[in-house]
């Protein structure tokens, strides 16, 4: 059950560049959309979200977009440093839908941010 | 900043014991989940909490799982008689609720089962 994708498990840029981490979902229930970055021996820190009424929230450094039509979103890091380096999780609910609010997560994807 | 909070950091029992995790949810939070992650494999959910009761729970969390909220600050992860397949990190989280319906985790008890 593969409810949602991160269909890219590892990515290398360099320091100062743009980092874009991509992630599918297939429930058109889902109507919120998390990115959560993890380190080793460490739980998930919520980085980003977005709603389904949206199509762009930005945070700083970091933007997610959403494209419903496409049941696609990303996240761009921009400019990459090398303490982003983490694998980052997408993750999604349908908290409005029903759902009790519990996440269904990707399979996480490898960023490499070189010096 | 509030943070969830998890005991211990590692458990290594044998297969057959019961296992107690413990949570200490953030403090105005009404929302509590279990997450593990097997090595290797994503994140998954197991069981959702609120209102003290289940909300839902996963195909995974069977009767040998149970979750309790003892008292007005501890969340805790019983599982009652351990598998070597349960072996994973298990995750706590808590929200408010709120639209913004953001889970902030815990920093995670790898149970290991010999």
């Amino acid at each position: 059950d593969q409810q949602v994708k991160q269909n890219s498990p590892s990515l290398s840029v360099q320091e100062g560049r743009i980092s874009i981490l991509n992630c599918d979902y297939t429930n058109s229930m889902f109507d919120y959309f998390l990115w959560y970055k993890k380190y080793p021996a460490e739980g998930p820190t919520f980085l980003i979200s977005i709603s389904s009424i949206k199509d762009k929230n930005e945070d700083g450094r970091f933007t997610v977009f959403l494209n419903k039509s496409a049941k696609h979103l990303s996240l761009h890091i921009v400019p990459s440093q090398p303490g982003d380096s983490a694998v980052y999780f997408c993750a999604a609910s349908g908290f409005r839908s029903g759902n009790t609010g519990k996440l269904i997560f990707g399979q996480g994807t490898t960023l490499q941010v070189k010096p | 900043e509030p943070e969830v909070t998890q005991t211990p950091s590692h458990q290594v029992t044998q297969m057959g014991q019961e296992v107690i995790l413990r949570c200490v949810p953030i403090s105005n939070h009404l929302y509590f989940y279990w997450y593990r992650q097997i090595l290797g494999q994503k994140v998954e959910f197991l069981v959702s909490f609120y209102n003290n009761e289940i909300s839902e729970k996963s195909e995974i969390f069977d009767d040998q799982f149970s979750v309790e909220r003892p008292d007005g600050s501890n969340f805790t992860l019983k599982i009652r008689s351990t598998k070597l397949e349960d072996s994973a990190m298990y995750f706590c989280a808590s929200s408010d609720g709120s639209f913004a319906d953001t889970q902030y985790f815990g920093p995670g008890t790898r149970l290991t089962v010999l």
